[in-house]
């Protein structure tokens, strides 16, 4: 069974300021490395995902892995009120392809 | 922009009834999944199916529950006889062969009486 941990938060920042979200996993056999929002009542939704240590940047998402030490990020910059949700970190296996959710950071944006 | 649609959206059931979840998945996708969320707790993994037949499935996925693809378009998920502690939101995904991004469909929410 793989364990994805993740900062419950609530994590509150005002408008413009940087999020950093933190998920950490078991097992070193993840390949792949997702994050996912969701709104309440809603179905997650891909933000972005992560294959290769290092960074990945997409607009004001940028994600980070390091497999040594089982640990995944994401920042968001200049967050938007809109920003404001539940972020789920998401992993997957070398032989399946299930994904195992953390129990993600809830994000408050202040204006 | 091709998308994972599920019905019903909600579904009101009583206890003991068998209950059909419906998903179009994204129509090239090759491997569908069924996912739940009970209320306030984190998405949990119920099952896999590729090549018409599950390929993976979790405790959860017990006698009880069962999935199908009847036709080229719809993929479903059954539980026989329901139970209180069914109640949950039950998201359909689907990804396509070559890549391992899962999308979601907007959930059916269950209530079970």
């Amino acid at each position: 069974q793989k364990e994805v941990e993740q900062n419950s938060g609530p994590l509150s920042v005002p408008e413009g300021a940087i999020a950093s979200l933190n998920c950490t996993y078991s097992d070193r056999g993840s390949q792949s490395f997702f994050w996912y929002r969701q709104y309440s009542g809603k179905s997650p939704e891909l933000i972005m995902f992560i294959y290769s240590n290092g960074d990945k940047e997409d607009g004001r998402f940028t994600a980070q892995l390091n497999k040594a030490s089982q640990y995944v990020s994401l920042l968001i910059r200049d967050s938007q009120p809109s920003d404001s949700a539940t972020y789920l970190c998401a992993v997957n296996g070398e032989d399946d392809y299930k994904l195992s959710f953390g129990a993600g950071t809830t994000v408050t944006v202040r204006a | 922009e091709p998308e994972v649609t599920q019905t019903p959206s909600h579904q009101v059931t009583q206890m003991g009834q068998e209950v059909i979840l419906r998903c179009v998945p994204i129509s090239n996708h090759l491997y569908f999944y069924w996912y739940r969320q009970i209320l306030g707790q984190k998405v949990e993994f119920l099952v896999s199916f590729y090549n018409n037949e599950i390929s993976e499935k979790s405790e959860i996925f017990d006698d009880q529950f069962s999935v199908e693809r009847p036709d080229g378009s719809n993929f479903t998920l059954k539980i026989r006889s329901t139970k209180l502690e069914d109640s949950a939101m039950y998201f359909c995904a689907s990804r396509g062969g070559q890549e391992e991004t899962q999308y979601f469909g907007p959930g059916t929410r269950l209530l079970v009486l």
